[in-house]
């Protein structure tokens, strides 16, 4: 089993609607959750961190579920340029030398 | 402009033809990392390093070295490259190598080992 598990997508939908995905870890200890973003063949950047109490970017909110090992993510009025992978990573201890990527989903948002 | 390069972009070599891969960030960050990235397997950490003359090995160091002699510079060695190590790879910083660092990737390099 994976450490970290992502549904791969594709997720297809039209602008302007609310898109969410899930994340779940297996590692109970995990300390640090975010969500990074990656367009086509080109580098992660992070879209934003979670935290326990959940918290919202814009159309953006993540939420951490530490009973249940998930996070989430949702994206409201969802625009063409969002189109990309979305990246879920988990940080098992506080080094950043334990840090585990998912393999990401891929959302593409039609016209 | 704060950033993390990579050279070459892109690179077709030949089994057993060692390769560098050379990584610098212009943020004085104390951490660097080396990642592949495959499809379906998503990012696996090759190397790190805490700072200079401190690396360690990740979750998939075998094949691979690397060295910290400089703080802004952390080269990737392929000594003898072999066509399971055809990957996209990415370098990343961050200030001090603490879980809630924001990574910062370089644009990547996409190898191919015929």
């Amino acid at each position: 089993r994976k450490e970290v598990e992502q549904d791969p997508g594709p997720f297809n939908v039209p602008e302007g609607a609310t898109v969410a995905f899930n994340c779940t870890y297996s590692n109970s200890a995990s300390q640090s959750f975010f969500w990074y973003r990656q367009d086509c063949r080109k580098e992660p950047k992070l879209l934003m961190s979670v935290y326990s109490s959940g918290n919202e970017d814009g159309r953006f909110t993540a939420q951490l579920n530490r009973a249940s090992q998930y996070i989430s993510l949702l994206i409201r009025d969802s625009k063409l340029s969002d189109s990309a992978t979305y990246l879920c990573v988990v940080a098992k201890y506080s080094s950043a030398s334990k840090i585990i990527f998912g393999s990401g989903t891929r959302l593409s948002i039609r016209p | 402009e704060a950033q993390v390069t990579q050279n070459p972009r892109y690179l077709i070599t030949v089994t057993g033809k060692k390769l560098t891969v050379t990584c610098s960030q212009n943020m004085n960050h104390e951490y660097m990392s080396w990642y592949r990235q495959d499809p379906g397997l998503g990012l696996r950490q090759i190397y790190y390093s805490m700072n200079v003359e401190v690396t360690d090995k990740g979750d998939v160091p075998e094949g691979y070295k690397v060295s910290r002699k400089e703080k802004r510079n952390f080269p990737l060695i392929l000594e003898s490259p072999s066509p399971n190590q055809t990957s996209l790879y990415f370098c990343a910083s961050s200030v001090q190598g603490t879980s809630t660092d924001t990574q910062y990737f370089g644009p990547g390099t996409r190898l191919t080992v015929l």
